[in-house]
């Protein structure tokens, strides 16, 4: 167990309105990443963190922002959702070890009708 | 981008068989990660590879970083009904801290 929690892990919104996800981690990792599943598609990168403040995006970005104001705390907003957003979005964290090894968080269901 | 090409997509297998499943990609990657995911959860890290040719196990679980860098195979062996599941490769992109997954292998075992 990492000590990873996501917020909420369930969601119905509309299209069009904001939504923000929280990922909060209790162990003080410098790494965190924000991952999106789809059947068919695996994991794909959406935004990932590199320390307080200091963040990049990946694969799959548009359409997304995130946030790290504090170490243990990575949002994940939604500006304007859309239907193409409904998935399961995965928080990880990456280790300082070895490999930055990645321990996830379990998920939240986001909705967009 | 880069892609992970992980196979079989799904298996259905019967109690106590071995199973092998790998991942191949065009790209060479640096660390080689397998992970288990049950339905409604996030996926858990089962095994870490560091370098070619490498060969770890965890339990039943036994998985080999390829040589050439670009592949990796776990097996399970003596299934048992609690291995179903998906299974997923991770492979960590050259100089980052960055993974690239692939689509995963669902496993079913019949009792």
């Amino acid at each position: 167990d990492a000590g990873i929690t996501q917020s909420p892990r369930h969601k119905v919104t509309e299209t069009g309105t904001p939504v923000t996800l929280r990922c909060h981690q209790t162990e003080n990792h410098r790494y965190m990443y924000w991952y999106r599943q789809d059947p068919g598609h695996g994991l794909r990168l959406i935004h990932y963190s590199y320390g307080v403040k200091d963040t990049d995006k990946g694969e799959v970005s548009d359409g997304y922002s995130v946030s790290r104001s504090k170490t243990e705390d990575f949002l994940l907003t939604l500006e304007s959702a859309t239907s193409s957003q409904t998935s399961v979005y995965f928080c990880a964290i990456g280790t300082a070890g070895r490999a930055y090894e990645q321990y996830f968080g379990p998920g939240t269901r986001l909705t967009v009708t | 981008g880069q892609q992970l090409n992980q196979s079989p997509q799904s298996m259905f297998i019967q109690e106590g068989e071995d199973v092998s499943m790998n991942c191949t990609s065009s790209s060479i990657f640096n660390t080689w990660l397998w992970y288990k995911q049950d339905p409604g959860e996030g996926p858990v890290l089962l095994i870490a590879l560091y370098k070619a040719g490498e060969l770890t196990s965890n339990g039943r679980l036994t998985a080999q970083f390829g040589i050439t860098r670009k592949d990796s195979f776990l097996n399970i062996s003596a299934s048992i009904p609690s291995d179903v599941g998906i299974y997923f490769c991770a492979g960590r992109v050259s100089g980052t801290y960055k993974y690239i997954f692939g689509t995963g292998t669902r496993l079913k075992v019949l009792a």
